[in-house]
């Protein structure tokens, strides 16, 4: 199965400063199939990005992805105060599909 | 509006069975289909597998083949995640979330709770 291994684990940032998260996978992940997803405390995961790079409907554009092969990024242009949240990566390239362990955006 | 509503919190012992239940509205359910997801207390996701409502062909995880079973009933447009014998190890919180054929989970249930202890 591919593991997914997500950088840093936690990220402490203020409000309009960018963040960027990595997520790195131990083989290729086909066609780009990796997605990012959201969790806040207490509710599902929301979907984020598709196709490593495409933007789900409703996501605003300050968030955006990146990355081919065995090596993806998510970039949160401006925090804002709603972003400080868990951030997900998965591939559903190959079964099983599999997620990375998450890196918390957190408030410096 | 699309939703996925699932059944609500059970609180059960080691040894029992459960059924817990994901219901599609505001979309054609046998267009897309479930999967389930697993998130251990203060953990990551993991996916458990998913069903084609449409024809009820299903694929597991090999973590997971086995232990549970993934089924749904098209005629009222639910899902369901069932154990025969729950284990402790099993408290989770259990979200359902549907894909189409490009395989991306775009929409998730609330999450079902499910604490098991003696």
């Amino acid at each position: 199965e591919i593991v997914l291994t997500q950088s840093p684990g936690t990220l402490s940032l203020s409000p309009g400063e960018r963040a960027t998260l990595s997520c790195r996978a131990s083989q290729s992940v086909g066609a780009s199939y990796l997605a990012w997803f959201q969790q806040k405390p207490g509710q599902a995961p929301r979907l984020l990005i598709y196709g490593a790079s495409n933007r789900a409907t409703g996501i605003p554009d300050r968030f955006s992805g990146s990355g081919s092969g065995t090596d993806f990024t998510l970039t949160i242009s401006r925090l804002e105060p709603e972003d400080f949240a868990v951030y997900y990566c998965q591939q559903y390239g190959s079964s099983p599909w599999t997620f990375g362990q998450g890196t918390k955006v957190e408030v410096k | 509006e699309v939703q996925l509503v699932q059944s609500g919190a059970e609180v059960k012992k080691p040894g029992e069975s459960l059924r817990i239940s994901c219901k599609g509205s505001g979309y054609r359910f046998t267009s897309y289909w479930i999967n389930w997801v697993r998130q251990m207390p203060g953990k990551g996701l993991e996916w458990m597998g998913t069903i084609d409502p449409s024809d009820s062909h299903t694929n597991y995880s090999p973590s997971f083949q086995g232990h549970v079973t993934i089924s749904a009933d098209k005629s009222i447009s639910t899902a369901y995640l069932q154990w025969n014998s729950l284990k402790a190890s099993d408290t989770a919180v259990y979200y359902c979330a549907r894909h189409f054929s490009d395989y991306v989970m775009d929409v998730w249930g609330q999450g079902t709770t499910v604490p098991v202890s003696s």
